[in-house]
């Protein structure tokens, strides 16, 4: 089955800078990648997704970006704010459908003052 | 438009009990999925019910199960419960059937065997 590998488990950065998670998968039928974010505490919600026909999206401060051939895709955040601070988890769904995701181990974010 | 709502927010079972976890959809949502998040293994997918059929199932045993009511709401089982079931329970809805996109979660049901 699909297998989500996410690095680095912990980043920290300076307010205003950027910040980058990288997610590897295995199955190249997976064709759906989202990213969420969850605060401490609350539920994850959804910040932005790709699916396999695109190489990257773009929503303001996030983007996203999709590698087909390595199998992998990353999340970049730029002129990061405290707001940013929290875990965020990349998935990856195929065939079986959207709400069959396969999580990576998330990504603690701290965003330094 | 209401969230998605779990109930209960916290509960506390001992080993052997069983559980049952109860989750509203978003009005309009027939897709509902579970998932276990635990500090461990993160979160992992438990089961998706679409039109009260379930549609997919992870590798949970089966002491784990699940349905989905006509109205959508959605109910899961623990039985024979395990010290290694402690886990934040999250539901999430969907609008439409496959490959949708974004899922809805519940802020989750908290359970704790003791």
């Amino acid at each position: 089955g699909e297998n989500v590998e996410q690095h680095p488990s912990t980043l920290s950065v300076q307010e205003g800078d950027s910040a980058v998670i990288k997610c590897t998968y295995s199955d190249s039928a997976s064709n759906y990648f989202p990213w969420y974010k969850q605060e401490l505490g609350k539920r994850p919600q959804l910040i932005i997704d790709i699916r396999s026909n695109v190489g990257e999206k773009k929503d303001q401060r996030i983007a996203v970006t999709l590698n087909k051939t390595a199998k992998h895709f990353s999340l970049h955040i730029t002129e990061t704010q405290p707001e940013d601070s929290a875990v965020y988890f990349c998935a990856a769904s195929g065939v079986q459908g959207a709400q069959k995701l396969v999580f990576g181990q998330g990504t603690r974010l701290t965003i330094n003052p | 438009k209401a969230g998605v709502t779990q109930t209960p927010r916290y509960l506390i079972k001992t080993r052997g009990q069983q559980v049952t976890l109860s989750c509203s959809p978003i009005s309009g949502h027939r897709s509902v999925s579970w998932y276990q998040q635990t500090p461990g293994q993160g979160l992992q997918f438990l089961f998706e019910y679409f039109s009260e059929t379930q549609r997919n199932k992870g590798n949970f045993p089966g002491r784990f199960s699940g349905r989905q009511f006509s109205n959508s709401r959605s109910e899961m089982n623990v039985s024979t419960l395990e010290l290694g079931d402690s886990a934040l329970y999250l539901c999430a809805s969907s609008q439409q059937g496959a490959n949708t996109g974004e899922l809805f979660f519940g802020e989750g049901s908290r359970l704790t065997v003791l």
